[in-house]
């Protein structure tokens, strides 16, 4: 167990729909990364945040879009949904944005669109 | 074109035996090289750290090499049991721009490993 939470575990939804993942950092830790996984493919960085805010995007689509609150629980938005867009979404944690922080992942959420 | 290379894609050994995934990357200016193991469905587990000046770096059966010169790196996992079964990935982290370190990752695609009993 890493300490990072995230859910929902699984999500089904329609194309056309909107869907928000919630991720919870390990305690202490201050940077959030979101990262996307489709089948048979390897990770996607899709953007970063550190203490409440943007520290870095990677190929994050307008469609999608994440904040990291004060409590610094991250929750990222993916609205217009389409059926390329299920995957695994993976939040990790960090205790800073640094080059070599750890980065610890959680449990991921399984999004299903139909 | 990818830029953190991974060979094979697939390997399949027996319980026991010894194997050598390899990493090539072209990102630069380079950081530091990770790698994860990922069990199917779950998170992946950094197994080692190296930056560009080790050589070297173990833990427990799992030795990571590092050539900087080359480009090249090799996770090498020694007496393999049914546990090893997952996929391995290479992650090269860039330079960063400011002080903090923007963290620009460059992943590998993986190498499934299958251990046969």
């Amino acid at each position: 167990d890493s300490g990072v939470t995230q859910t929902p575990k699984h999500l089904i939804t329609a194309t056309g729909q909107r869907v928000t993942l919630r991720c919870s950092p390990r305690s202490g830790d201050l940077s959030v990364y979101w990262y996307q996984q489709s089948l048979d493919q390897g990770l996607q960085f899709l953007i970063q945040y550190y203490n409440g805010e943007e520290r870095a995007k990677g190929n994050i689509l307008e469609r999608f879009s994440a904040q990291q609150f004060p409590d610094l629980h991250s929750e990222l938005n993916l609205s217009s949904l389409e059926l390329g867009d299920s995957a695994l979404y993976f939040c990790a944690s960090s205790v800073r944005d640094r080059s070599y922080n750890e980065q610890f992942f959680g449990p991921g959420t399984r999004l299903t669109v139909l | 074109k990818n830029q953190v290379e991974q060979s094979p894609q697939s390997l399949i050994i027996l319980e026991g035996k010894n194997c050598t995934l390899q990493c090539n990357y072209t990102v630069s200016p380079f950081s530091n090289l990770r790698w994860y193991k990922q069990d199917t469905g779950r998170g992946p587990v950094s197994l080692t750290i190296m930056t560009f000046s080790e050589n070297t770096k173990s833990n427990g059966r799992y030795t990571a090499t590092l050539d900087a010169d080359t480009k090249q790196s090799s996770l090498h996992i020694t007496a393999s049991q049914l546990s090893d079964s997952a996929s391995y990935i290479c992650v090269v982290r860039l330079v960063g721009i400011s002080n903090f370190g923007n963290e620009k990752l460059t992943f590998g695609t993986g190498t499934r490993l299958t251990i046969i009993p």
